[in-house]
């Protein structure tokens, strides 16, 4: 069964750090580009980082860039994204997604169910 | 940055069409992808590449494309469409995925 797993999520205090996990099973997830995206409680969905199946390419979206860093360990089929100097904004479930297609057409067929994390003071 | 537009909602009766439009500059050089999401749970594809659609989703979902907007049509809704619908492109002008605002389907 084709499946991501989200974890790591949890409390953290502004200016503060957090490491997401994502684990894939049912799949070789270095197969795929893996991407990450968030929604803050009441909203819609934002696209945070992506990377590529080997981990060559990396994006950022302008609100994390400098802050996040996306990695990825193949043999672990495994995806994270460190989270640093976290704001009050960055609260919200955040999903990671399998990017399915070819390069430049892909599109996000599978989804965990998301971890949720609170910055707060 | 790139910006797609969509309302944000969309009631309809049972049995009848629902449709949920994605506008955005030039949209008709991207592909767009649908998704739904109900609450508490993680979004569902529904629709790529415009007007595919993913193996287990009902042929009442549909996708099309005209000029500056992408359209998700839902046909015969029923009361478990309810949820938020997202498009989705991916800006090439940014190297960012995009999504709209999202729009809530109420089925009355």
């Amino acid at each position: 069964q084709v499946q991501l797993v989200e974890s790591g999520g949890g409390l953290v205090k502004p200016g503060g750090s957090l490491r997401l996990s994502c684990a894939a099973s049912g799949f070789t997830s270095s197969d795929y580009y893996m991407s990450w995206i968030r929604q803050a409680p009441g909203k819609g969905l934002e696209w945070v980082s992506y990377i590529s199946d080997i981990g060559n390419t990396i994006y950022y979206a302008d609100s994390v860039k400098g802050r996040f860093t996306i990695s990825r360990d193949n043999a672990k089929n495994s995806v994270y994204l460190q989270m640093n100097s976290l704001r009050v904004v960055d609260t919200a479930v955040y999903y990671c997604a399998r990017e399915y297609g070819p390069r430049n057409y892909h599109y996000m067929d599978v989804w965990g169910k998301g971890t949720t994390v609170t910055v707060a003071s | 940055s790139y910006v797609l537009t969509q309302p944000p909602s969309v009631s309809v009766a049972p049995g009848k069409t629902a449709k949920i439009t994605c506008g955005g500059d030039n949209i008709g050089s991207n592909n767009v992808h649908w998704y739904l999401q109900k609450p508490g749970q993680a979004p569902v594809l529904v629709i790529y590449y415009d007007s595919d659609r993913p193996l287990g989703i009902p042929d009442r979902f549909s996708g099309s494309k005209s000029g500056n907007t992408a359209t998700l049509t839902i046909s015969r809704v029923e009361a478990g469409d309810e949820a938020d619908y997202y498009c989705q492109v991916w800006d090439s002008n940014s190297d960012h995925w995009v999504f709209g605002g999202g729009t809530k389907l109420t089925v009355l």
